[in-house]
């Protein structure tokens, strides 16, 4: 069955400096990935997705994320964070034969100034 | 501008009573989905549509039904209101195909008193 895992519930930055946001995912073939945030009180927006090719896919307002087969991983990344960054990140992902997504738990981030 | 709308944003309603929630898209997607957020579980979905009369169960659906009469709109229906459905409501639209985006509406958020 397909999941997705967020190790991370919270985490906390300062401005300016960089970010990672980890996501592991269990599925048996290559799946769908896919990044949103959610800002207080707002729905979800999408950052990024990955389908196939280049395994470093750049998505809106700086953030980046690479796909690893190896590791099942799909981490979200940004080399300078700023204050309004701070947001719930979720990872999901989607099977190639079905429309469905499934999401992760996500992850809160708080920046400080 | 196309969009997804959904109403009410908030909703108090009593145990046992039926509550149905409201979603409305403008982009003409064939595809519509619910999701409840919860701390801890992230979005899970409840029920979905990929078509006029189509509907189908989420991994979450005891306790809520849908029906699609068009393409715009997929109601969501409590039948008797528990207070285990307290949540945040989530809607969101897709055109047909797994790589395209989900577009999620404002959220609704149920206390179930």
């Amino acid at each position: 069955a397909q999941s997705v895992t967020q190790p991370d519930i919270h985490i906390t930055v300062s401005e300016g400096a960089s970010l990672e946001l980890r996501c592991n995912y269990s599925y048996g073939a290559t799946p769908y990935l896919f990044w949103y945030v959610q800002s207080p009180g707002q729905g979800l927006q999408l950052l990024l997705k990955y389908f196939s090719g280049d395994t470093l896919v750049q998505g809106i307002k700086g953030f980046e994320a690479e796909f690893k087969r190896s590791q099942s991983s799909f981490n979200l990344r940004k080399p300078s964070v700023h204050w309004s960054d701070a947001a719930e990140y979720f990872c999901a992902v989607g099977a190639r034969n079905t429309d469905k997504l499934i999401f992760g738990t996500g992850t809160r981030l708080q920046v400080f100034p | 501008d196309a969009e997804i709308t959904q109403s009410p944003r908030h909703k108090i309603t009593e145990t046992g009573r039926q509550v149905t929630l409201a979603c409305h898209q403008t982009w003409n997607h064939n595809n519509m989905f619910w999701y409840r957020q919860d701390l801890g579980h992230g979005l899970r979905l409840i029920h979905y549509s990929y078509g006029v009369h189509d509907t189908n169960k989420g991994e979450v659906s005891d306790g809520y039904s849908v029906s699609r009469s068009n393409t715009e709109d997929l109601p969501l229906t409590l039948e008797s209101a528990a207070s285990s459905q307290t949540s945040v409501y989530f809607c969101a639209s897709t055109k047909q195909g797994s790589q395209e985006t989900q577009y999620f509406g404002p959220g609704t958020r149920l206390l179930v008193l």
